[in-house]
């Protein structure tokens, strides 16, 4: 089945301890991304990627790294957390040749900072 | 900057009834993709329809359909004969051909009323 899978699904944590959430995807697709959703702003994107090694900041980076080692991996990285880092997030794939596409999105995480 | 916006923050609709869901976004560019989003409770995302630029047909999905002004930079989503399954946060979400990143609305909250 088709899918982009997200881990954990939820995690609470306590400010500056590391964190990452994985994401994988089985459909062999070059773009991936990471959004955060909050109440009121919708979702907002935090990094993509475009393939393997290539990433790009998207409107919301500080505070987040990436990596893109793997096609179908695209982990996201909270260095040291902190409570307005508490959102859902969610990973998303799609072609990127095709930019009218449509996007696979994960299940989400939802993540709480103390 | 590219902005999309979604002025009604939440909905309703008697069920079999029409609504209509409204987006504009503001660009500089001419060719562009257009999508929207339904998140139902379960906070999974799905594509529910989507618009390229270049064509000056509004797109179709079975009850969805699109009102696409291009010179009015306006993108809304029409659904007929509501179902209480189309209840959900719906955002409109915009690609610019020369760019790899996406812009999502802060959401419309449809209520379905029975």
């Amino acid at each position: 089945e088709a899918q982009v899978t997200q881990n954990p699904r939820y995690l609470i944590t306590v400010t500056g301890k590391k964190l990452t959430v994985t994401c994988s995807q089985n459909m062999n697709h070059e773009y991936m991304s990471w959004y955060r959703q909050d109440p009121g702003l919708g979702l907002r994107q935090i990094y993509y990627s475009m393939n393997v090694e290539v990433t790009d900041k998207g409107d919301v980076p500080e505070g987040y790294k990436v990596s893109r080692k793997e096609k179908r991996n695209f982990p996201l990285i909270l260095e040291s957390p902190s409570p307005n880092q508490t959102s859902l997030y969610f990973c998303a794939s799609s072609l990127s040749r095709l930019k009218a596409s449509k996007q696979f999105f994960g299940p989400g995480t939802r993540l709480t900072v103390l | 900057a590219q902005t999309v916006t979604q002025s009604q923050p939440e909905m309703s609709v008697q069920e079999a009834e029409t609504v209509t869901l409204s987006c504009t976004y503001d660009t500089s560019e001419s060719d562009y993709y257009l999508f929207w989003y339904k998140q139902p409770p379960s906070r999974q995302m799905i594509l529910v329809i989507r618009q390229e630029a270049y064509k000056q047909q509004n797109a179709t999905e079975n009850r969805f359909s699109v009102n696409f002004q291009k010179a009015a930079k306006s993108f809304s989503l029409k659904i007929s004969d509501s179902q209480l399954g189309d209840a959900a946060m719906y955002f409109c979400a915009y690609r610019p051909n020369t760019g790899n990143q996406f812009y999502f609305g802060t959401g419309t909250s449809l209520t379905v009323i029975p």
